[in-house]
């Protein structure tokens, strides 16, 4: 089993579709969580952090359940330049290992 | 732009070959990682520095390993190339290896090819 697990992919959406990726690791004493986004041939840049009372940033929110060890991601209004490959990301504790989903492909079609 | 830089930028090599890429952190960081990642996969740690000392590693051989220097740029040196090497490779920095909470920033990465 992967260390971290998500939604394979791709999903398609038009614009203003609201879209959500799951995300589920195994390690139960891994300490932070994020989700990056990567563009094509780009390198990932941070999207936002995710913590356990949720958390939003303008259409994005990003919730953490430690229970069940899974973190999702919901896009409100997707726009065009939301596509991307979105990568979900585990570090342990110490923080010196830091473990990436092999990402979900979204594709905003007009 | 996060003040991140890699070099070089595209690289192809043979098997059997040696390669060096560097990387230069962004101002006032002290922790670098690296990172391998494969078409269609997201990125596998490889190791960490922090301060000039390997911080911690991921499942990758011996034949990868790094130095980080006192400004705090760093090589990662991959003997012995095999054709699974192809992939890009990313750096990334960040203010301190024990924060786990602590945001990385990338860099454009280094698109190796072997032959």
């Amino acid at each position: 089993r992967k260390e971290v697990e998500q939604d394979p992919g791709p999903f398609n959406v038009p614009e203003g579709a609201t879209v959500a990726f799951n995300c589920t690791y195994s390690n139960s004493a891994s300490q932070s969580f994020f989700w990056y986004r990567q563009d094509c041939r780009k390198e990932p840049k941070l999207l936002m952090s995710v913590y356990s009372s949720g958390n939003e940033d303008g259409r994005f929110t990003a919730q953490l359940n430690r229970a069940s060890q899974y973190i999702s991601l919901l896009i409100r209004d997707s726009k065009l330049s939301d596509s991307a490959t979105y990568l979900c990301v585990v570090k342990s504790t110490g923080g010196f290992k830091t473990i990436f989903g092999a990402g979900t492909r979204l594709f905003v079609k007009a | 732009e996060t003040g991140v830089t890699q070099s070089p930028t595209h690289l192809i090599k043979t098997r059997g070959q040696q390669v060096t890429l560097r990387c230069s952190s962004q101002s006032g960081h002290n922790t670098v990682s690296w990172y391998q990642q494969a078409l269609g996969q997201g990125p596998q740690f490889i190791f960490q520095y922090y301060r000039e000392e390997e911080n911690g590693r991921g499942n990758f051989p011996p034949r990868f390993s790094g130095l980080q220097f006192p400004n705090y740029s760093s090589e990662l040196n991959v003997n012995a190339l095999e054709l699974d090497d192809s992939a890009l490779y990313l750096c990334a920095s960040s203010l301190a290896a024990s924060y786990s909470t602590d945001t990385q920033y990338f860099g454009p990465g280094t698109r190796l090819t072997v032959l």
